[in-house]
Formats: structure tokens, C-alpha cells, sequence
């Protein structure tokens, strides 16, 4: 049984590109979440989906921000236009339903 | 949303040395808690569940003080390789979502 899986692992965008994040989560788990973590900061919530549906998404910026987890593929998370102070590790973690998440290696987000 | 708030730390201690961590949350509403490990630059793993009657792991011990709103994470026999991170998570009914408390270091040297 595969853990929560991520993609890519590292990405590099330039300021004003889109970057799109992929997780996998583990199977038979039907709940994802989004949380970003800033170099020396704790973890912050951003988005809880279930499949084809955003639960809580109030730990997202407005703008540029979206997310999505689709019937089928994994879940995406979309930064458009992108700036500096988005760079940082993006996690995502599931779980089956209220118990515990499980984490994917992340998704470390630099932006030139 | 509702805080957790950790002591920051660092916890430098030897190597044989019992160390405890307390957390606070501000829901009372909160129904799960959990304790993670992260080490540097690596994801969070859960290190254990925290439930109401306490719990043991080896040598780990999670407590949970719902009058005061605080658990406790009591690590005995510290090695080298339990320097980490140590994460507070709680969750509460509704929309569930996990709400990590910021974190202790914790530093065992020889």
C-alpha cells in the first residue's frame, strides 16, 4: 500500500509562472489536505477536499490559490502568477476519514 | 481557527535523559489529538494518537488533560536519534481538519 504520494518533489518556477501540485493520497483515503510550511514556521493549513468537493478552504490566500481533487487523478494545487514570498514546502496529507493523516514527502517550491 | 500553542524549545538534554513536552489548545470542542515528528527538511510522521484514558509506546507517553485543555508527550531513555521536532495536533468534529501547533525541537547529544 503506497503511501500519500507527491509530485514533483522540487519545483522552480519563475515569478509570474503557474505551478501546479500533484498528491496522491494513500489508497482508501478519501480525505486531502493542503498545508504549507514557511522555513522556520509550523505548518499552516490551507485546504480540506474530498473528492469533487473543497471542504474548507479559509487557510488559502484569495487570489492566485486554487485547489482541486478530481473523481479520477490526484488532488492539484494551483499557485498562478507566482511571487517570492510563495516559495516553501507544500504538504499534503490524507486520511480515511476523522483519524490520522498521513503526509507525503512534499513538494519544495522556489520561486527566481 | 482555533490555536495549538507548543514551547518552541530547544530541549537540549543527554542521552538517557527523560524529557516532557506540554501543548495547549483552544477549542474545547477538540475531539482528537495526535503528536507527529518531523525531522529537518522531512514530512511530518505520526508518532502516536492521544487518548483520553493516556497511552504508551514503548518508550512514549501521551496524556490528555481535558479540564485543563493540555496533552503531554513524556519521552524516557532519550537516544540520539529521537532529536526531532515534535508536533501537537488536534482536531475537532465538524469539518475535522488537523491544526498543528508550531512545535518543539528537541536535541539529545551524547
Amino acid at each position: 500500500n503506497a503511501g500519500v504520494m507527491q509530485n514533483p518533489r522540487h519545483l522552480v518556477r519563475r515569478r509570474g509562472q503557474e505551478a501546479r501540485l500533484r498528491c496522491s493520497p494513500m489508497k482508501g483515503h478519501s480525505h486531502v489536505y493542503w498545508y504549507r510550511q514557511l522555513p522556520e514556521e509550523g505548518l499552516k493549513f490551507m485546504v480540506y477536499l474530498q473528492k469533487e468537493n473543497i471542504i474548507d478552504e479559509s487557510g488559502m490566500p484569495k487570489e492566485r490559490f486554487s485547489a482541486e481533487f478530481p473523481k479520477e487523478g490526484p488532488s492539484i494545487l494551483r499557485i498562478q502568477q507566482v511571487v517570492r514570498g510563495d516559495s516553501a514546502a507544500y504538504f499534503c496529507a490524507s486520511s480515511p476519514a476523522t483519524g490520522e493523516a498521513f503526509f507525503g514527502q512534499g513538494t519544495r517550491l522556489t520561486v527566481v | 481557527r482555533k490555536e495549538v500553542e507548543q514551547d518552541p524549545g530547544p530541549f537540549n538534554v543527554p542521552e538517557g535523559a527523560t524529557v516532557a513536552f506540554n501543548c495547549t489548545y483552544s477549542n474545547s470542542a477538540s475531539q482528537s489529538f495526535f503528536w507527529y515528528r518531523q525531522d529537518c527538511r522531512k514530512e511530518p510522521k505520526l508518532l502516536m494518537s492521544v487518548y483520553s484514558s493516556g497511552n504508551e509506546d514503548g518508550r512514549f507517553t501521551a496524556q490528555l488533560n481535558r479540564a485543563s485543555q493540555y496533552i503531554s508527550l513524556l519521552i524516557r531513555d532519550s537516544k540520539l536519534s529521537d532529536s526531532a521536532t515534535y508536533l501537537c495536533v488536534e482536531a475537532s468534529g465538524g469539518s475535522y481538519i488537523p491544526t498543528f501547533g508550531r512545535g518543539t525541537s528537541l536535541i539529545v547529544h551524547p
